[in-house]
């Protein structure tokens, strides 16, 4: 497709259980960000890959979270042990390179992560 | 990332107003964006700045960047109904990767 894609777009799942998200970025595009958005707030940086430098992992709030990238392709966002506080929507998005080069993002349109 | 504040944090509007919205940063950025959030999808890029002082307009939308390169506004004139959403700014510098982004402004518009 032409745009990013994310998977599922809505989960729902038990205090305590792992759940693994999917982001399929646009062709070509060498950059791909996760962020998450907390209900009425900004976005959050999670993490970030790009090419086959190292990832930016900074963002990622504890290690029960974690994200794979195969080359420049798919990438999984995995949240072990999920917490309530862990409810939020997680976006995708991916570049052809830096922000300050006029490589905007371009976002998926998020899966909604629900923990009960 | 850095601290952005955004106000407001939202508004109602009459169709046919105009409306700005603003984002100051703790310190400086290189470039400043605006993207705007539907009920449901991801942000969607709307106008991009790369220069401190660069006046940029997209259609109804003016955007500024402030020449102290801690703030920028947002201008959005005759407002229409599909203007509802949510707006958010969002900074970094040169070659950087990560945006740093204002916790939004929510715009509804009275018919």
């Amino acid at each position: 497709g032409a745009g990013v894609s994310q998977s599922p777009s809505n989960k729902v799942t038990e205090k305590g259980k792992d759940v693994e998200l999917r982001c399929d970025p646009i062709s070509g595009h060498t950059a791909l960000y996760w962020y998450r958005q907390r209900l009425g707030q900004g976005l959050e940086f999670l993490i970030y890959f790009q090419g086959n430098s190292a990832p930016d992992k900074s963002g990622l709030p504890s290690d029960r979270f974690s994200a794979e990238r195969t080359g420049e392709s798919v990438s999984t966002l995995t949240i072990q042990r999920t917490q309530q506080e862990d409810s939020a929507v997680y976006l995708c998005a991916s570049s052809l390179g830096p922000q300050g080069t006029g490589s905007p993002l371009h976002f998926g349109n998020g899966t909604r992560l629900t923990v009960t | 990332g850095q601290q952005l504040n955004q106000s407001p944090q939202s508004m109602f509007i009459q169709e046919g107003e105009d409306v700005s919205m603003n984002c100051t940063s703790s310190s400086i950025f290189n470039t400043w964006l605006w993207y705007k959030q539907d009920p449901g999808e991801g942000p969607v890029l709307l106008i991009a700045l790369y220069k401190a002082g660069e006046l940029t307009s997209n259609g109804r939308l003016t955007a500024q960047f402030g020449i102290t390169r801690k703030d920028s506004f947002l201008n959005i004139s005759a407002s229409i109904p599909s203007d509802v959403g949510i707006y958010f700014c969002a900074g970094c510098y040169t070659n950087d990767y990560k945006l740093s982004f204002g916790a939004g402004t929510t715009v509804t518009v009275r018919a």
